[in-house]
């Protein structure tokens, strides 16, 4: 457990509102990710962070965008909810020492 | 560029027979390259990792991998299957050089399934 947390664990929306989900992390590491999970794609980078108000694209990041203005929180919004972001979602730390990553439990977005 | 190919997307074992889950990867730089493990509902779990240190890695749970340059792979191995090893899989490099921020690359999963 790397506490990290996600929030919220499940959210159904509709197709044009905005949606926030927000990773908390609680050991102050300086990298961030998000990443979507959808079946045969295995896991794919949106955006990430080095840093506070320090973000950049990933592989996927149309339609996303984040923030992060503490240590601690990493957020991703999509500014107008698509059916093609429903999906998993998953924050991610980097470790201290290396490049692995610990990630946090997902959330499940549902965009009808 | 970096990319990494996990050869089989559904391996099915008996329990009690030997696991081999393969992966292949391309990459111009020395890599570092990762296993993950995914069971159903839940979030990923480092298994092991491979640094530039011993080519024989060993992970949690019984699993190790192998990490051989001149064939490119790292396959994933265990030498007996458990019930609570069926989950998917994930093969991952990371872009390992100056100014690539350390990004992971994942293959596309490998689905174990463990029959009684």
């Amino acid at each position: 457990d790397a506490g990290i947390t996600q929030s919220p664990r499940h959210k159904v929306t509709e197709t044009g509102t905005p949606v926030t989900l927000r990773c908390h992390q609680t050991e102050n590491h300086r990298y961030m990710y998000w990443y979507r999970q959808d079946p045969g794609h295995g896991l794919r980078l949106i955006h990430y962070s080095y840093g506070v108000k320090d973000t950049d694209k990933g592989e996927v990041s149309d339609g996303y965008s984040v923030s992060r203005s503490k240590t601690e929180d990493f957020l991703l919004t999509l500014e107008s909810a698509t059916s093609s972001q429903t999906s998993v979602y998953f924050c991610a730390i980097r470790g201290r020492l290396s490049y692995e990553q610990y990630f946090g439990p997902g959330t499940r977005l549902t965009v009808t | 560029a970096q990319s990494v190919t996990q050869l089989d997307s559904h391996v099915s074992v008996s329990e009690g027979t030997p696991v081999l889950l393969r992966c292949n990867y391309s990459s111009s730089y020395s890599p570092s390259l990762f296993w993950y493990v995914q069971h159903p509902n839940k979030g990923l779990q480092l298994l092991l990792k491979y640094t530039s240190a011993a080519t024989l890695v060993k992970g949690i749970n019984g699993f190790e991998a192998e990490f051989k340059k001149s064939e490119t792979s790292f396959h994933l191995t265990k030498p007996s299957a458990h019930m609570s090893d069926a989950a998917e899989y994930f093969c991952v490099v990371t872009l390992n050089y100056g100014g690539s921020q350390g990004n992971l690359i994942f293959g596309k999963g490998t689905k174990l399934s463990v029959k009684p």
